[in-house]
């Protein structure tokens, strides 16, 4: 299994409060992700980084933000929680090799926002 | 992803029974990668397929990508009841880009 933490796993919480979903890895990946994921089963990947000072939205449209200080650490940041926000968030990494990009899930974060 | 078709999207069977899951791509594949996921948990990485009529195996679950490089499929033999959970195939279409997924197939194996 590999090493990539998720906090908190369920959150529930108001609308308009701010929330940070926190995700680190400890395999000094340069690669990190962000997925939504909908009840139907898809990930949408809604923001990435390359490394640090790098992130980049990703296919789906987000409200949220991210920052990559550190290599280990990608927090997820939505500034005013809807009830529209809620979904499931994985967060992902990679090392950065030649070979592919099989990436290392967390376990994922279930927000639910009233 | 419409790039990326599964199929079924759903499944149950008989423990003990055989099943396969289908994969398939618009685009020709750098690499395919197959995911477990069991509800509410993060995505466990099965097997990662690159070359033209590779297959990979581990325990009772085995991975072929095809020689045209854009379908592949995942066998199960001998089903049991820790099979269950969703299978997730994921794509790479050009060396480092970002992976694509499939919308999933949820198996249910019924003891």
């Amino acid at each position: 299994e590999a090493d990539i933490y998720q906090t908190p796993r369920y959150l529930v919480i108001g609308t308009g409060k701010k929330i940070t979903l926190e995700c680190s890895q400890t395999m000094g990946h340069d690669k990190m992700y962000w997925y939504q994921q909908d009840p139907g089963m898809e990930l949408h990947l809604i923001h990435y980084s390359y490394g640090v000072n790098s992130t980049e939205k990703g296919d789906l449209s987000s409200e949220s933000t991210v920052s990559r200080i550190r290599t280990e650490h990608f927090p997820l940041t939505l500034e005013s929680a809807r009830p529209s926000h809620t979904s499931q968030y994985l967060c992902a990494s990679s090392p950065n090799l030649p070979t592919g990009e099989t990436q290392y899930f967390g376990p994922g974060t279930r927000l639910l926002v009233l | 992803s419409q790039e990326l078709e599964q199929s079924p999207q759903s499944l149950i069977v008989q423990e003990g029974k055989n099943l396969t899951i289908n994969c398939t791509s618009s685009k020709t594949l750098y690499g395919l990668y197959w995911y477990k996921q069991k509800y509410g948990e993060g995505l466990i990485f099965l097997m990662m397929l690159q070359k033209g009529g590779e297959e990979k195996s581990h325990e009772k679950i085995t991975a072929k990508l095809d020689e045209k490089k854009q379908q592949s499929s995942l066998h199960i033999t001998a089903s049991q009841p820790s099979h269950a959970g969703i299978y997730l195939c994921g794509a790479e279409h050009n060396a480092g880009n970002m992976l694509t997924f499939g919308g999933g197939t949820r198996l249910m194996v019924k003891p």
